[in-house]
């Protein structure tokens, strides 16, 4: 099975900072997706921002951008001006076309923004 | 916007109950899915359904089953409850090539 492997337990930023979250994954398949899930202390899990290993632009979702480093097999998200409500649980997961329905997901990353 | 529901927030039961959690999606999704959080463990996969009435073991599935009878509606059932299944538990739905969905989450504790 893939493995995916979030290194930093906790984080924390100041407000208005740049904070980036690490990511690596194990695989030998040339084709999958890439995901970041927020889940802030309310619970609901849900999609910060997605990426398709055949593409090479990083993909961005306002002041989400990832770096997505295929050979390096690393997928790091990063936080442009963090704001309190980015506070949260960050995980991130791969998904694999041949086994198709499953996701394997990372321990999680802890985010604290400092005001 | 997908929306996946999960039958109960907050739910107490007591040790050899027979327990079920329903979970129910809105997006005609094929793929559902049951997971299990603990703190530093991240998300553990116990099963999921790619089809109405299949299912495939993950990677706790001891001490839990499911059913799909329809496409919209995935319930994990613990068959004879124990405190070590004291957890939060989240349903997920998915397409066969988009993101995952989640619910809000059911926090179960077994007494």
């Amino acid at each position: 099975a893939q493995t995916v492997t979030q290194s930093q337990p906790e984080m924390s930023v100041q407000e208005a900072e740049t904070v980036t979250l690490s990511c690596t994954y194990d695989t030998s398949e040339s084709d999958y997706y890439l995901f970041w899930y927020k889940q802030p202390p309310s619970r609901q899990m849900i999609l910060v921002i997605r990426q398709e290993a055949y593409k090479q632009q990083n993909a961005t979702e306002n002041r989400f951008s990832v770096n997505f480093q295929k050979a390096a097999k690393s997928f790091s998200l990063k936080i442009s001006d963090s704001q309190l409500g980015d506070a949260a649980m960050y995980f991130c997961a791969y998904r694999s076309p041949l086994t198709g329905n499953q996701f394997y997901f990372g321990t999680g990353t802890s985010l604290t923004v400092i005001p | 916007d997908v929306k996946v529901t999960q039958s109960s927030r907050y739910l107490v039961k007591r040790t050899g109950e027979k327990v079920f959690l329903e979970c129910v999606q809105d997006m005609d999704h094929e793929n559902m899915f049951w997971y299990r959080q603990d703190p530093g463990l991240g998300l553990r996969l116990i099963y999921f359904s790619y089809d109405v009435k299949m299912k495939e073991k993950g990677d706790i599935p001891e001490g839990y089953s499911v059913s799909r009878e329809k496409k919209e509606r995935f319930s994990l059932i613990l068959e004879s409850a124990s405190t070590n299944q004291t957890s939060m538990y989240l349903c997920a739905s998915s397409s066969q090539r988009g993101p995952q969905h989640f619910g809000d989450g059911t926090r179960l504790s077994i007494l």
